[in-house]
C-alpha cells in the first residue's frame, strides 16, 4: 500500500504563496495513483479541494491548485488569506487494498 | 441534494461492540463507493473501510478482524460493526462518499463520536 508522507506544518503571511508537498513511497513513475486534495477546518468534515492532481471542483477557488509528478505532488495556494488556516491532507486509493491518506500538514496564516 | 448523516456513537467500554449508521439521501448508496473514516482527537484522518458498489469490501489493518461495513440497499443505509473496541479506537466516524467509481470522497457526514473508556 502506498505511504504518504505530508509536512506537519507550514506557514505564510497573507497574500504569500505557499505550497504543501505529499510524497509517495511507491517507485513506479508516471501513470500509476492519483492524488486529491481536502481542506479541514476546526470542528468540521473534510472538504475536498483538488481531485486527480490538478482539478478544481466548482467553487473552489483558483487561488488553489495541485500538481504531481512522479510519486510526488503538491499543493500550492497562493493569495494567502487568514480563512485558509487549516489542516490540509493528501489522498490516494489502491483498488487493490483500499484509501490513504497522507498525515496532515497545519497551515497557519502569520 | 446529497446527505449523509451519522449516527450510533457514544461511550463504550472496551472490548465492547458499537453499530454505526450513516443514512443516505440523495443517491443511492449501493450504487457508489462508499467509505468510513475516522479522526482521533487532535489527531489526522485515518481511512478506516470501503465497500465498493459490486460488494466488495477491505478493511484498514488496524480494524480488521473487528470491523465490518455493511449497506442495507432497502434502508439506504451504510453501517460499521465494531466489535473488540480499544481505547484507540476513540474518535470521530464520518462516512464518506467517493465520486462515482473513483478514489476520491465527493460528500462527508458531519461524523459521530466513539468513546472508548472504563
Amino acid at each position: 500500500q502506498v505511504v504518504l508522507t505530508q509536512p506537519p506544518s507550514v506557514s505564510g503571511a497573507p497574500g504569500q504563496r505557499v505550497t504543501i508537498s505529499c510524497t509517495g513511497s511507491r517507485s513506479k513513475t508516471g501513470a500509476g495513483y492519483n492524488v486529491h486534495w481536502y481542506q479541514q477546518l476546526p470542528g468540521t468534515a473534510p472538504k475536498l479541494l483538488i481531485y486527480d492532481n490538478s482539478n478544481r471542483p466548482s467553487g473552489v477557488p483558483d487561488r488553489f491548485s495541485g500538481s504531481k509528478s512522479g510519486t510526488s505532488a503538491s499543493l500550492a495556494i497562493t493569495g494567502l488569506q487568514a480563512e485558509d488556516e487549516a489542516d490540509y491532507y493528501c489522498q490516494s486509493h489502491d483498488s487493490l487494498s483500499g484509501v490513504v491518506f497522507g498525515g496532515g500538514t497545519k497551515l497557519t496564516v502569520l | 441534494e446529497v446527505q449523509l448523516v451519522e449516527s450510533g456513537g457514544g461511550l463504550i467500554q472496551p472490548g465492547g461492540s458499537l453499530r454505526l449508521s450513516c443514512a443516505a439521501s440523495g443517491f443511492t448508496v449501493s450504487s457508489r463507493y462508499m467509505s468510513w473514516v475516522r479522526q482521533a482527537p487532535g489527531k489526522g484522518l485515518e481511512w478506516v473501510s470501503i465497500i465498493y458498489s459490486g460488494g466488495r469490501t477491505y478493511y484498514a489493518d488496524s480494524v480488521k478482524g473487528r470491523f465490518s461495513i455493511s449497506r442495507d440497499n432497502s434502508k439506504n443505509t451504510l453501517y460499521l460493526q465494531m466489535n473488540s473496541l480499544r481505547a484507540d479506537d476513540t474518535a470521530v466516524y464520518y462516512c464518506a462518499r467517493h465520486y462515482a467509481s473513483s478514489g476520491y470522497f465527493d460528500s462527508w457526514g458531519q461524523g459521530t463520536l466513539v468513546t472508548v473508556s472504563s
